[in-house]
Order: C-alpha cells, then sequence, then structure tokens
C-alpha cells in the first residue's frame, strides 16, 4: 500500500524568504503522480503543482517549485519569496497511474509566513 | 476560473438521520471524486465516478453512503443513517480525465453528527 509522510506538522517563514516543505512516499509502482495541495483557512483546496514521475525534470510553477528524487522517494516543495498569502496548511499527495483518482494525502505541513 | 461547488458549506445533523451533501463539478468534468477529513487526521478518499457509475471506492465508503448525478450538473453524497463518527469535512472533487488527471477540489462541507 502507498503512504505519504510529511514530517513537519508546522513551519514559519519571514515574508520574502525562502522555504522548504518535506514529503516522503513509499510505494513500489513505477506510474504515478505527485502533487501539494495548499488548503488556506478558508478551507478549499488549492493545486499547487503536479509533478508526473515518468519526467526527471522538476515542475516549477512561478514562485513554487519541487526537488523531486525518484530514488529517494522524496518530494520536496520549495517557496520562494513567501508571501503573507502562501499562510496555509500544506497537503502533498500521491496519485498511482492505475487508479481511478484515489489520492493518497499526507498529513499537512501548516506553513505561517510573518511579516 | 472555473470552480467546484458544494453546498451546504456547514450541515447539523441528529444521529440517524439522513444527509445529502451536493456539488457542482467543473463543467467540462467527466470524473468526480468524495473525500473526507475527520479533525485532525489526513484527507481520505470515499469514491470516484464516471459515467454513472462507481469506478472505485474505499473501504471506508460502506453501504450507508452512496452517490448520484441526479442531473447534468450535481454530483451528490448520500449518508443513509447517520453515526457520531460520519462528523468531517467533505470534500467534492472533479477531473477531465480519469487515471492520473489532476483533481480539483470544492470547498468542503462540515457536517456534524450530534
Amino acid at each position: 500500500a502507498q503512504t505519504v509522510t510529511q514530517s513537519q506538522p508546522e513551519m514559519s517563514v519571514q515574508e520574502a524568504e525562502t522555504v522548504t516543505l518535506s514529503c516522503t512516499y513509499d510505494t513500489s509502482e513505477n506510474n504515478y503522480y505527485l502533487f501539494w495541495y495548499k488548503q488556506p483557512p478558508s478551507r478549499q483546496m488549492i493545486l499547487v503543482i503536479r509533478q508526473e514521475a515518468y519526467k526527471q525534470q522538476n515542475a516549477t510553477e512561478n514562485r513554487f517549485s519541487v526537488n523531486f528524487q525518484k530514488a529517494a522517494k522524496s518530494f520536496s516543495l520549495k517557496i520562494s519569496d513567501s508571501q503573507l498569502g502562501d499562510t496555509a496548511m500544506y497537503f502533498c499527495a500521491f496519485l498511482y497511474g492505475g487508479s481511478q483518482g484515489n489520492l493518497i494525502f499526507g498529513k499537512g505541513t501548516k506553513l505561517s509566513v510573518k511579516p | 476560473e472555473p470552480e467546484v461547488t458544494q453546498t451546504p458549506s456547514h450541515q447539523v445533523t441528529q444521529m440517524g438521520q439522513e444527509v445529502i451533501l451536493r456539488c457542482v463539478p467543473i463543467s467540462n468534468h467527466l470524473y468526480f471524486y468524495w473525500y473526507r477529513q475527520i479533525l485532525g487526521q489526513k484527507v481520505e478518499f470515499l469514491v470516484s465516478f464516471y459515467n454513472n457509475e462507481i469506478s472505485e471506492k474505499s473501504e471506508i465508503f460502506d453501504d450507508q453512503f452512496s452517490v448520484e448525478r441526479p442531473d447534468g450538473s450535481n454530483f451528490t453524497l448520500k449518508i443513509r443513517s447517520t453515526k457520531l463518527e460520519d462528523s468531517a469535512m467533505y470534500f467534492c472533487a472533479s477531473s477531465e480525465q480519469g487515471a492520473g488527471a489532476t483533481q480539483y477540489f470544492g470547498p468542503g462541507t462540515r457536517l456534524l453528527v450530534l
């Protein structure tokens, strides 16, 4: 069975600084996808970034980038130039390519961006 | 930008009552999902739905749960006889394609069973 682990329950960062959120996962599959979702206090779960396991290149979306280490089964999220609006719960999620939608989530990391 | 919407945002019910949670997926999406998050715990998959059929379901999705697409826009989750342990945030999601597709989530319905 696949599992997702986020070892940092809470983190904080100063505005404009860079922060990295950790995620590790366990799977024996080769065909899978990884995601980071953001859940601000409004509770809407928002997609931050997506990575296909077959792609070696790390995904990037503006200030958000990932460090995908397939052999180590690690998928960390780097947020550059942190903004107050980045304050949220961040969830790492795994999706097996053969699944019909069963996203497996980590427990989340609560990120606070301080002015 | 198109969004998944859910109603109601909050619902309080008595144990043993039936509840229906409603979702309007993004209009051109064909795949639909329900997840739940018990307070302080992980988000858990309940069920996926495509072409008016359940594609996959978890162990949580037992006989007291059912899903339906009653018309061209709504996607519902029914809990027949609620239990205290059904208290949770329920998220609907949708995707354009199936396996491997990005799922877009709604804001959730907070269900409290008394």
